[in-house]
């Protein structure tokens, strides 16, 4: 049973250059979150998908923006980059049924992001 | 601001200790509560999840609950050098639960188990 996936693994971009970063989620989930952690800090929610909408967003500006794929994949694409978006992307899934309310979050393994 | 507050460390316990994580929120209506171990590099991984006041126990884990008091706990018992790593404390916002994916995380404590 897949975990959570994410690719690429690592990526090293410069300023004012656009970023899209990939996950597919665990067997059986269909919703998808993402979080920024930058060095030293908890992950910071960004935003979360289910239903290939956004439900959910944190206090990101608009140059942090996703998608979810009819197979519950998502994206997460940042344009403008800059310096201070160097940090690990986590994403993670869940379920959202009933009986799931409470189910915890499973994390992939993330994307390191280089501004440079 | 809905805060998750943890002692960043580092705590420092020697091998066979126990180990006690603590943390507080601010969110009274918060119902989710989850512990993760993260590795230096590495993505969070789940330890345990909490949602009713007291203790929970798995394993070498204890987590301990207090709404009133908004305040969550682990407990490492029997602690060993492999348990060194930033414990992260989250919790879910108020009204929603943990499967809809909009944790609030603490910064962590770093653990170090000295051999």
């Amino acid at each position: 049973d897949a975990g959570v996936t994410q690719s690429p693994t690592h990526l090293i971009k410069t300023r004012g250059q656009q970023v899209t970063l990939r996950c597919s989620p665990k067997s059986g989930h269909d919703t998808v979150s993402w979080y920024q952690q930058a060095l030293g800090q908890g992950p910071q929610f960004i935003f979360q998908y289910y239903e290939e909408e956004e439900r959910q967003r944190g206090n990101f500006p608009d140059r942090f923006s996703g998608h979810q794929f009819p197979n519950y994949s998502s994206e997460l694409n940042v344009n403008a980059l800059l310096l201070g978006d160097s940090a690990l992307y986590l994403c993670a899934s869940s379920s959202r049924g009933l009986d799931s309310y409470n189910s915890p979050l499973h994390f992939g393994n993330g994307t390191r992001l280089t501004v440079t | 601001q809905k805060e998750v507050e943890q002692n960043s460390g580092p705590l420092s316990v020697p091998e066979g200790a126990i180990a006690s994580l603590n943390c507080t929120y601010s969110d009274r209506g918060s119902q989710s509560f989850f512990w993760y171990r993260q590795y230096s590099g590495k993505s969070p991984e789940l330890i345990m999840f909490i949602y009713s006041n007291g203790d929970k126990e798995d394993g070498r884990f204890t987590a301990q609950l207090n709404k009133a008091s908004q305040y969550v706990s682990l407990l490492i018992r029997d602690s060993q050098p492999s348990d060194s790593a930033t414990y992260l404390c989250a919790v879910t916002p108020g009204g929603y639960g943990g499967s809809q994916g909009n944790l609030i995380f603490g910064k962590g404590t770093k653990l170090s188990v000295k051999p």
